[in-house]
């Protein structure tokens, strides 16, 4: 079955760029009818869903993030990546890739395992 | 957007049933049928446990349902195990912002 796994720098200083990347294994990220999203959740606290992109590269944003996001996709490698700028330390967090169906319904499974980005100097 | 409104906690026996609420509103859980419940145990990923407020995955046990009225939407476990100990989370399209979560219920059973 489809797996998911993020990637990246566990450390970021403050004011840079956040890059993690999520690897699709078990079937290919253009098959089917999915949308592929970055979801993050601060120690202790909710999860915030980021964005989305489309394998056609259509990419849908949380308006309260979206000036710092760039979400894009490279199909030949079955991975989709994350960027968020300008970060500080309330953008530590767990960092979630997931699947999510792109007709009508939304939910998001499976998810990647996380990984935990902390911003700091 | 805010996040949906769910109890801090809830808690129950082995054996017992449990309801955990999800309250949003009429341009999120009252708008839509797509609500959907995660399941978190602690330094896990969430698991989809319902989606389209009422249907469960393949391999979720039958224990798990959904439903809704009006602007909020509920997950029911029946026959609690001890297993079921965990961060419940609902989820919800919204046409602001596509989705938002519940704020989350810790389920402890006793």
């Amino acid at each position: 079955q489809v797996q998911l796994q993020e990637s990246g720098p566990g450390l970021v200083e403050p004011s840079q760029t956040l890059s993690l990347t999520c690897t699709v294994s078990g079937g290919s990220i253009s098959s089917g009818h999915y949308y592929w999203s970055w979801i993050r959740q601060p120690a202790g606290k909710g999860l915030e869903w980021i964005g989305r992109i489309y394998t056609s590269g259509s990419t849908n944003y949380n308006p309260s993030l979206k000036s710092r996001v760039t979400i894009s996709v490279d199909t030949s490698k079955n991975q989709f990546s994350l960027k968020l700028s300008s970060v500080t330390a309330a953008d530590t967090a767990v960092y979630y890739c997931a699947r999510s169906w792109g007709g009508n319904s939304y939910w998001f499974d499976p998810w990647g395992q996380g990984t935990l980005v902390t911003v700091s100097s | 957007q805010s996040a949906l409104t769910q109890p801090a906690s809830v808690s129950g026996s082995p054996g017992q049933s449990i309801t955990i609420s999800c309250t949003g509103t009429s341009s999120d859980v009252g708008g839509y049928n797509y609500v959907s419940w995660y399941q978190q145990h602690p330094g896990k990923a969430p698991k989809l446990m319902i989606y389209d407020v009422s249907n469960r995955p393949s391999g979720v046990s039958n224990r798990f349902s959904g439903s809704k009225s009006g602007n909020t939407a509920s997950l029911t476990i029946s026959g609690l195990q001890a297993e079921d100990e965990a961060v419940y989370y609902c989820n919800s399209y919204t046409s602001s912002i596509f989705y938002v979560f519940g704020t989350g219920t810790k389920v402890t059973v006793l």
